[in-house]
């Protein structure tokens, strides 16, 4: 079956600092591979979506960037955090068996000061 | 472009009842999915149910329904015997190519 984790589960981080948030899949190949941010008790926001390895689409202009070094793993990156960028970040996979669901790890509660 | 509307920031209903979650969206495209899915405090998302637009019978998960009325670009969910772990927030999301669509999500309050 298909797991997917996120870590950490919850960061504190000074503005200015540098960002590594890390998801991975399992039990799957070649999945879609998605980064949300979600303000408190609002919808969610798409910032990237991969298709590939080494691909990557932006939905929004932002301080953050993300990268797809292996199948399985998407990293979000920020080289100095905003005190917007706070919120709580969820990562997603949609896999190619016609279902096309998404499926969310337990996601990330970053908390810039 | 698609969209996806929840006009219903929040609702409450009894224990044991009914409720109906409302979800409309703008589309020319023929073929489609759409979801809803449950995020309870703990923030995990969940696949609540799906519809797949060339169905014509609406979907159903045990005591999660939908109506889905293609024509009209509606599809609400209805919760029946509403129990309090039921208490969530509640997203209605079109899948469009490789992403979804997020309606800004409803609210549920199970009242005891």
């Amino acid at each position: 079956s298909q797991t997917i984790h996120q870590w950490p589960a919850t960061l504190v981080q000074p503005v200015g600092s540098p960002l590594s948030l890390e998801c991975t899949v399992e039990g799957t190949s070649n999945p879609n591979l998605y980064w949300y941010r979600q303000a408190a008790g609002r919808g969610l926001q798409l910032l990237f979506y991969s298709v590939g390895i080494g691909q990557i689409s932006s939905e929004v202009p932002q301080n953050l960037s993300a990268s797809r070094p292996q199948d399985r793993q998407f990293i979000l990156s920020s080289k100095k955090l905003l005190l917007s960028d706070s919120g709580f970040y969820l990562c997603a996979w949609m896999g190619g068996n016609g279902n096309n669901e998404q499926f969310f790890g337990p996601g990330t509660r970053l908390t810039v000061l | 472009a698609q969209t996806v509307t929840q006009s219903q920031p929040e609702m409450s209903v009894q224990e044991a009842e009914t409720v109906t979650l409302s979800c409309t969206y703008d589309t020319s495209e023929s073929d489609y999915y759409l979801f809803w899915y449950k995020q309870p405090p703990s923030r995990q998302m969940i696949l609540v149910i799906r519809q797949e637009a060339y169905k014509q019978q609406n979907a159903t998960e045990n005591r999660f329904s939908v109506n889905f009325q293609k024509a009209a670009k509606s599809f609400s969910l209805k919760i029946s015997d509403s129990q309090l772990g039921d208490a969530a927030m509640y997203f209605c999301a079109y899948k469009s190519n490789y992403q979804l669509i997020w309606g800004a999500g409803t609210k549920l309050i199970i009242k005891p």
